[in-house]
């Protein structure tokens, strides 16, 4: 149980295009979903919580129009980079927040490998 | 973004020994969670922990939350070669959201 995966696991595109990731809850619903962002040999850092039914909460740095997140249903969210540049190339991960468990915890997806030429 | 001092921030170890890494910080915290990542995969949820001085095991691995709510431990016992990987401790804040705040992480290498 507690499955979260993400498409697509790798992506390469020019610069100036826009690129959408999606991450999705396999076997549980989630009204709360995280973006982080990694990049390499250091840690994860939160870019945004995402809402399902309301908009998402970006933490401070984090340009709410560059990274468009939606959170369609308990199962889905999303996360499009707008007009994307080389310094954009990283690790997006997603992670989801079980519903109703009455334990707090979260389960990582396996992350997209985003890579601007 | 805030991050949790974790240590030791690498070390390599002889197949079979025990490993101990914690993570410190200057705020309290209600929730600790621990992760192992591999390289190019998400993390994956080893050990949960909700109260102070809580202990938790999970086959080799063993976690506490400290009684003063600013640090936790992990602990694992006999290391093999797979449990190399990158470490990290999350913590979660008593402001009322549900955001986890990540350690530095500790990569761990096996020497078999």
């Amino acid at each position: 149980g507690a499955v979260v995966s993400q498409h697509p696991s790798r992506v390469i595109c020019k610069s100036g295009t826009s690129v959408k990731i999606e991450c999705r809850s396999l076997d549980f619903q989630a009204t709360t979903m995280f973006w982080y962002r990694q990049f390499p040999k250091q840690s994860l850092m939160l870019m945004a919580t995402s809402n399902e039914g309301s908009k998402a909460t970006y933490e401070q740095g984090v340009e709410k129009d560059k990274f468009l997140i939606n959170h369609a249903s308990l199962t889905l969210s999303t996360l499009t980079v707008t007009s994307a540049h080389p310094e954009d190339s990283s690790f997006y991960i997603c992670s989801a927040r079980p519903l109703g468990t009455g334990k707090e915890t979260q389960y990582f997806g396996p992350g997209t490998r985003l890579l601007v030429l | 973004g805030q991050q949790l001092n974790q240590s030791p921030q690498s070390m390599f170890i002889q197949e079979g020994e025990d490993v101990s890494m914690n993570c410190t910080s200057s705020s309290i915290f209600n929730t600790w969670l621990w992760y192992k990542q591999d390289p190019g995969e998400g993390p994956v949820l080893l050990i949960a922990l909700y109260k102070a001085g809580e202990l938790t095991s999970n086959g080799r691995l063993t976690a506490q939350f400290g009684i003063t709510r600013k640090d936790s431990f992990l602990n694992i016992s006999a290391s093999i070669p797979s449990d190399v990987g990158i470490y990290f401790c999350a913590g979660r804040t008593t402001s009322g959201t549900y955001k986890y705040i990540f350690g530095t992480g500790t990569r761990l290498k096996v020497l078999a």
